[in-house]
């Protein structure tokens, strides 16, 4: 069965501070695709990053950074230089390889960035 | 290029009611999905729509319907509303068609049920 597990619920850093969001997932299939989704107050889910299974690059996106490791079933996010700005709720969602557009969500982990 | 719009925002409803919420979807995109987040179960899915047929559904009793229309836009309805049914209710878009698609969503239509 899917699962995605973000182990934090909530995270405070002062402005400037770096900040990684853990995330586990379990999948039988092989391939399958992760994303990182933010939503701030208003409530629309903002997407982030989309990674396939067959792709381990970590990558690099401005502030924002993303650590895919198979072996562990981890695909971290972090923010470098954080901004008051990035404060939301950040969830890591997983999708099998299907032809629906079935998403499975984590919790969700609140991020406060603390002027 | 217009994202994903949700109609209404907010509502209130009494329990009892019925209601219907509406969703546009990104211009060319086919495939419509729908999610219900509260803050206990959190983003939970509902059933997705591919060309005006339903390819999945989540699990949620029969009071939630949904449907797709020939332009791509969705309608999803909830009968005989209950408490826990107060939510934000997530639409969502993509090209469909393939696995792996990248997955857009509105802004959400925020109902409460008293």
């Amino acid at each position: 069965a899917q699962k995605v597990t973000q182990a934090q619920t909530e995270i405070s850093v002062v402005e400037k501070e770096d900040v990684t969001l853990d995330c586990v997932y379990e999948t039988r299939d092989t391939t399958y695709y992760l994303f990182w989704y933010k939503q701030p107050p208003s409530g629309e889910l903002v997407f982030l990053i989309r990674r396939n299974s067959f792709d381990e690059q970590n990558e690099i996106s401005g502030r924002y950074s993303w650590n895919f490791q198979k072996s562990t079933s981890s695909f971290n996010f972090t923010i470098t230089a954080s901004q008051v700005v990035d404060s939301a709720v950040y969830f890591c969602a997983l999708s099998e390889a299907l032809l629906d557009d079935k998403i499975i969500f984590g919790k969700g982990t609140r991020l406060h960035i603390l002027p | 290029k217009a994202g994903v719009t949700q109609t209404p925002r907010y509502l209130i409803k009494t329990r009892g009611q019925q209601v219907t919420l509406s969703c546009s979807p990104i211009s060319g995109h086919r495939s419509v999905s729908w999610y219900q987040q509260t803050p206990g179960q959190g983003l939970q899915f509902l059933f997705e729509y591919f060309s005006e047929t339903q390819r999945n559904k989540g699990n949620f009793p029969g009071r939630f319907s949904g449907r797709q229309f020939s332009n791509s836009r969705s309608e999803m309805n909830v009968s005989t509303l209950e408490l826990g049914d107060s939510a934000l209710y997530l639409c969502a878009s993509s090209l469909g068609g393939y696995s792996g698609n990248t997955i857009y969503f509105g802004e959400g239509s925020w109902l409460t049920v008293v």
